[in-house]
Formats: structure tokens, C-alpha cells, sequence
């Protein structure tokens, strides 16, 4: 099936560790993006790549950190620098770059820090 | 900076009826407006979009309007179904990226 794949779908850190949430699409799609959700709010942009290895700061980029190697994926790193991680993590993609158009999001990834 | 906020954070509506959700934007650059659904627990799903080159567009149940005068976006879904109920997200922007809103919560009711 064509789509994107977040995963983990639920996940459980401590305090002053890094995680790292995949996220993987066979939409032949350029532009990723990662955003995160917390309740009452809408989505925040953290970072997005229109191209691979290429990646640009969103207006949360803080505490994070990405890679695009690859066409298909686009991991997001929570690092210990995030003051405050707990929050649903969001993976959409965008055919084209540079384009306006719709964004096709992922499941989502929800980080709980204990 | 930018910002796209929603009028209600909450709407109930008695099945049948018809659904109108709000929506303001700031930056009058803006091209593109877009409105997603999303069910709790999962990822927002499209609705429907316009370009700033149109006031209006209709979709299967659902309609957008534009008013670019006054910067602002409804979403208006004709005869409401239990199935609708979930937080609906405006966004607007142009070129790469999008400005969500905080999301209006509709709750059918029978």
C-alpha cells in the first residue's frame, strides 16, 4: 500500500535520553516534514527537507535534530535538549518541492517522557 | 508572526443538521488554505482546499469559503453525521509551508 509509516506508534523515554521516531513514505514524494501536536494547540513545524540531503528549521527545530539520506525517509531525533518532549509527533509529506499543495501526514508517534 | 486561529474550540451539532466552522488568518500572502480532519489518535486526513484565486469550492458534503477582504475561511458541512465528529485543523500559507490553526472540535449529537 502506498503510504507513510510512523513508528514507533507509542513510545516511552526517560529523562536525558535521546529517541529517535522513524518515518518512511512510498509516495515518491520530495518535500517531508515533521510536526508535533500538543492538546488544545495546532501543529507546531520542527523541521522539513524538500530535497534529499537538504533539511531545513521549522519554528520548533530546538531540542531536535534530522537526517534525509534517503528519498524515503526522514528520521527526527528528540534529543535531551528538548526541555519539554512529551508531545504527538506528526511525519507529512508534500509532492513537489517548492509547491503549495496538500500535505499527506502519517499515523503519528506519540512520546511520553516518565 | 503568522497565525491562523479558529473562532469555537468547541461545536456540537445535532445530527442532520449542517455544520459551520470558522477559521481567521493573518498573513494576507497567504495562496493556499487547506482543512483537515482529524479522528482522535491518528493523523489528520484531508478534506478539501482553495487557492486565493477562488471564493468558493465544493466538495461531497463539505464546501469552502474564502473571504479574503476580511482574512477569513469557513468550512460547512451539509447534513452532519455521527461520523464527522472529530477535531477539524485550518492551515494556510504559500510556497513550502503551512500555519495550522488550534482546531475546532465538532461533537454530533443524535
Amino acid at each position: 500500500d502506498g503510504g507513510i509509516t510512523q513508528s514507533p506508534k507509542y513510545l516511552f523515554r526517560k529523562e536525558g535520553q535521546n529517541v529517535t521516531l522513524s518515518c518512511e513514505q512510498n509516495l515518491n514524494h520530495d518535500a517531508m516534514y515533521w510536526y508535533r501536536q500538543d492538546p488544545g494547540q495546532g501543529l507546531r513545524l520542527i523541521y522539513y527537507s524538500q530535497i534529499v540531503n537538504d533539511f531545513q528549521k521549522g519554528d520548533i527545530a530546538e531540542g531536535y535534530s534530522v537526517s534525509r539520506e534517503k528519498k524515503e525517509s526522514f528520521p527526527l531525533t528528540v534529543t535531551s535538549a528538548q526541555k519539554n518532549p512529551t508531545a504527538f509527533y506528526l511525519c507529512a509529506t508534500k509532492s513537489g518541492q517548492g509547491t503549495t499543495g496538500e500535505l499527506f501526514f502519517g499515523e503519528g508517534s506519540r512520546l511520553t517522557v516518565l | 508572526g503568522e497565525s491562523v486561529g479558529l473562532h469555537l474550540p468547541t461545536l456540537s451539532v445535532q445530527e442532520g443538521d449542517n455544520s459551520i466552522i470558522n477559521c481567521a488568518y493573518s498573513n494576507s500572502a497567504s495562496d493556499y488554505f487547506i482543512w483537515y480532519k482529524q479522528e482522535s489518535g491518528k493523523g489528520p486526513q484531508f478534506i478539501i482546499d482553495i487557492r486565493s484565486n477562488m471564493d468558493k469550492r465544493q466538495g461531497q458534503r463539505v464546501t469552502v469559503l474564502l473571504n479574503k477582504t476580511v482574512k477569513h475561511l469557513s468550512l460547512q458541512i451539509a447534513a452532519t453525521q455521527p461520523g464527522d465528529s472529530a477535531v477539524y485543523f485550518c492551515a494556510s500559507g504559500g510556497y513550502n509551508k503551512l500555519i495550522f490553526g488550534a482546531g475546532t472540535r465538532l461533537a454530533v449529537h443524535p
